[in-house]
């Protein structure tokens, strides 16, 4: 079964602060996913990648980067945080592009003051 | 536009007892759909996907769920629930436009009492 492990578990920073969440997939998938979860809300991707370097947009993008250094590796970048960025980030991994079994992350819960 | 409407936001049923959650989807074309279980302080994880064939699919922990296109519904149950399945239950829509998209629904919390 495919691993996906996020670090950190839990972000407090403050606005205007610099983040950046890491998420490492094994089992060699080519696509990996960032969502935030928000109640209400359901999940929303922000960005998704089908290799390394190759970054595509997703449904909420604005305020967030996203960089894929290896096939392993995807990771999420705040630069200017928000409070409206508070939220419970989960990464994932598919082995293919229609979207088939997605497998998740623990989460990274981030709290922008 | 794609939509997954999830009415319940909660519910709550005694160990033993049935469950019913629903799901209604809006999309004009040909719907795949699955349900992911959120367990507390964990990821989704995959219960069940339908694409096409027997309306009735079965997932896992005995978990199935019904795809009617006449409804526009694909509503997950149980015949008996277990206070383990106490979880957030997310309803998932798969699309196909310039590409493929996840639309998910909002969750229902199930809380099992013991």
């Amino acid at each position: 079964e495919a691993a996906v492990t996020q670090s950190p578990r839990n972000k407090v920073t403050v606005t205007g602060g610099n983040v950046t969440l890491s998420c490492r997939q094994t089992n060699s998938h080519n696509y990996m996913y960032w969502y935030r979860q928000d109640t209400g809300h359901g999940l929303r991707l922000i960005h998704y990648s089908y290799g390394a370097g190759n970054l595509q947009i997703g449904d909420v993008p604005d305020g967030y980067k996203a960089t894929r250094t290896t096939q392993e590796d995807f990771f999420l970048l705040l630069e200017l945080a928000s409070p409206s960025q508070t939220s419970l980030y989960f990464c994932a991994s598919s082995d293919m592009g229609g979207a088939e079994t997605l497998y998740f992350g623990s989460g990274t819960r981030l709290t922008v003051l | 536009a794609q939509s997954v409407t999830q009415p319940d936001a909660r519910v709550t049923v005694s160990e033993g007892a049935s469950l019913q959650l629903r799901c209604k989807y809006s999309y004009s074309g040909t719907p795949y759909l699955f349900w992911y279980v959120q367990y507390p302080r964990q990821g989704l994880q995959l219960l069940l996907k339908y694409y096409s064939g027997d309306p009735v699919v079965q997932g896992v922990n005995g978990f199935e769920a019904e795809f009617s296109k006449s409804n526009s519904s694909f509503h997950l149950r149980k015949a008996s629930v277990h206070w383990s399945d106490s979880a957030v239950y997310f309803c998932v829509l798969r699309t196909v436009n310039m590409g493929y998209k996840l639309t998910f629904g909002t969750g229902t919390s199930l809380l099992v009492d013991p």
